[in-house]
């Protein structure tokens, strides 16, 4: 079955402190990967995927295909990190846009 | 370039009923996949609409049905609510060309079912 798995429901860093948001995933095909975020008392959006290789806001992740993970890596966090982040797999190539929903973990960044 | 929106923001129903809930796409995206929220969980996505035909489902009974409009609006219905319907749904539109891209997500229309 396909599926995203999320292990922590919360994580809690001080500020400055690095962060590594844990997604594992099970697809035995070629998946296409993302992470969403949402911030307090706003909508669910797009933070990065893995097929731009990018950074935003500080934030990278890599795709590993042997551990099935793509986890999401800060080297210092902020306080306005502080929002829930899902981890999304897609699996038909873009047939249908369909996203596969980890149940997400609640970043709260210290000061 | 307007966002998604959705309406109404909450709904309270009771068991049996039926709903309708609408979202409006942003302008120039020519699909709409409609997603449930239940406390606690990821979204889970319940069928997609690609120029006003469905284009995938996930694991919903057929009393979860949608219509998409082409003034870019489009509803999520459902008959014979059950307590357990009692959820976020979310809409999200996206100008699906090929391979996957970006979703714009609505803000979501909180139901509860009593």
């Amino acid at each position: 079955a396909q599926r995203v798995t999320q292990p922590e429901k919360l994580l809690s860093v001080f500020k400055g402190a690095p962060v590594e948001l844990k997604c594992n995933y099970s697809y035995s095909g070629s998946p296409e990967l993302f992470w969403y975020v949402q911030y307090s008392r706003q909508r669910l959006q797009l933070l990065l995927r893995h097929i731009s290789r990018e950074s935003i806001k500080g934030f990278t992740a890599d795709l590993n295909k042997g551990e099935t993970s793509f986890h999401l890596k800060k080297p210092f966090a902020q306080e306005e990190d502080s929002a829930m982040y899902y981890c999304a797999l897609s699996t038909d190539g873009g047939a249908t846009n369909k996203l596969i929903f980890g149940t997400g973990t609640l970043l709260a960044v210290q000061p | 370039e307007t966002g998604v929106t959705q309406s109404p923001t909450h709904l309270i129903k009771t068991r049996g009923q039926q709903v309708t809930l609408r979202c409006s796409s942003q302008s120039g995206h020519n699909t709409v996949s409609w997603y449930q929220q239940a406390l606690g969980q990821g979204p889970q996505f319940i069928f997609q609409y690609y120029r006003e035909e469905e284009n995938g489902r996930g694991n919903f009974p057929p009393r979860f049905s949608g219509l998409q409009f082409p003034n870019y609006s489009s509803e999520l219905n459902v008959n014979a609510l059950e307590l357990d319907d009692s959820a976020l749904y979310l809409c999200a539109s996206s100008l699906l060309l090929s391979g996957s891209v970006e979703q714009f997500f609505g803000p979501g229309t909180r139901l509860t079912v009593l």
